[in-house]
């Protein structure tokens, strides 16, 4: 079956800390891959978004990710991160063409202190 | 702009219960989605949509039903609430297959 799968499940960093949260997926053809965050409280907002071409993504917020195809891998970073970055974090993939809703990661739940 | 808008926010239900989460978005997206979130299983996907008339089934469809009468709105219907429902649900709406959904502000369900 196809998943996606999120390795970190709580991740706490100091301010300024650099952040990487690693996204892979275990589809077998062309995918789109996204990152939604949700603030507590809120919604799922996108991040940032990958269909094609240079495979380093650059979203909002400073953030941004790399898709490595041969690792079926698609991780957010983010050099410096601020207390307000302090959210959960969801990778998600749908394989293109292929008539499915997106499928989602399990979330990391980032808290960054002061 | 409106966006995706859910309603209610937060609800209680006791079990065997029945209710309906409304659903509406105003962005002409012929497709639509419902989805529930639990702790640490991300978001799961339980019935969506590709336009008037037509749904179908995701990952976790037991215990739901949808219909979608018009492009903007895809009520979730609970026909006899269970505690195992209990989860936060969220709506969201796609322009086309593959790209990104937007997402409502989600309805906070408890099953007592």
């Amino acid at each position: 079956a196809q998943s996606v799968s999120q390795h970190n499940h709580h991740v706490i960093l100091s301010e300024a800390a650099s952040l990487e949260l690693g996204c892979n997926y275990s589809y077998g053809g062309t995918v789109n891959l996204f990152w939604y965050v949700q603030y507590p409280g809120q919604h799922l907002q996108l991040l940032l978004k990958y269909f094609s071409g240079d495979p380093l993504v650059k979203g909002i917020k400073g953030f941004e990710a790399e898709f490595i195809k041969s690792k079926f891998s698609f991780n957010l970073r983010k050099p410096s991160v601020q207390w307000s970055d302090t959210a959960e974090y969801f990778c998600a993939v749908v394989e293109r063409n292929a008539g499915n809703m997106l499928t989602f990661g399990g979330g990391t739940r980032l808290m960054v202190k002061p | 702009n409106a966006g995706v808008t859910q309603t209610p926010k937060f609800q209680v239900l006791k079990t065997g219960q029945s209710m309906t989460l409304q659903c509406a978005q105003d962005m002409n997206h012929e497709y639509m989605s419902w989805y529930r979130q639990d702790p640490g299983m991300g978001l799961r996907l339980i019935h969506y949509s590709v336009g008037a008339g037509i749904t179908d089934q995701g990952e976790v469809p037991n215990g739901y039903n949808v219909s979608r009468s018009t492009t903007e709105d895809f009520p979730l219907r609970l026909l006899s609430a269970a505690p195992s429902q209990t989860s936060v649900y969220f709506c969201a709406s796609t322009i086309a297959w593959g790209t990104e959904a937007f997402f409502g502000q989600g309805t906070r369900l408890t099953v007592v």
